[in-house]
């Protein structure tokens, strides 16, 4: 079993919508990461949060550290959100697990 | 500012060929780090560093060796490389380790 798990892989919804991916980990941690990959493969952190809610403009990042689970919501989404949005958890070790990630598609 | 730079931007090796990867920072960050990243397989940290002469090991260190001599520089070595090495290679560094980031833009290799 993977120690960080993304759903869904894969998303394509319609512009304005609201958007939830999901990162579930296994494991005790320090902080947990979400990061947007743009289409030309261009990397940018987004939240870095290891408890309660973090927003930024139309992105919102939550934490349930009971749970292992965090979710990244993006309000009234735009076809300019799509991108492949990671997870990233850093263990109490120091060691920083990825998940795969999740493939956005905002159609206009 | 340029952020953090990232050269070379593509190189084709041929195996058993050496080079080093270069990751420059202008923001005075503390930490830097390296990752590769795999289709099918997402990014992997390679190796690490918390300061100025200081690295450490991250999930995927084999087969390559890295150096901070300089707070500003992280360099990525690959001594003998190998068709597995063939990656996207993206650095990033972070003035605490828990925010801040900011990725380079990445080094295609490719071993033939």
């Amino acid at each position: 079993k993977n120690e960080v798990e993304q759903s869904p892989q894969n998303l394509t919804a319609q512009e304005g919508e609201f958007i939830t991916i999901n990162c579930s980990y296994s494991v005790g941690i320090s902080a947990l990461h979400w990061l947007q990959q743009h289409p030309g493969g261009g990397i940018v952190s987004l939240f870095m949060l290891s408890s309660g809610k973090k927003k930024h403009g139309r992105l919102i990042a939550t934490i349930n550290i009971q749970e292992k689970h965090s979710s990244l919501h993006i309000t009234a989404s735009h076809p300019r959100d799509s991108a492949v949005y990671i997870c990233a958890i850093y263990h109490r070790d120091d060691k920083i697990i990825f998940g795969k990630g999740t493939r956005l598609h905002i159609l206009p | 500012n340029a952020g953090v730079t990232q050269t070379p931007k593509f190189r084709v090796l041929k195996t058993g060929q050496s080079m080093t990867l270069l990751c420059a920072q202008d923001m005075n960050h503390e930490y830097m780090y390296w990752y590769r990243q795999d289709p099918g397989m997402g990014l992997r940290l390679i190796h690490y560093s918390v300061g100025e002469g200081t690295t450490a090991k991250g999930e995927v260190p084999d087969g390559y060796n890295v150096s901070r001599l300089k707070k500003q520089n992280f360099l990525l070595g690959l001594e003998s490389a190998a068709p597995s090495q063939t990656s996207v290679y993206f650095c990033a560094s972070s003035p605490t380790g828990f925010h801040g980031y900011t990725f380079g833009s990445g080094t295609r290799l490719t071993v033939v």
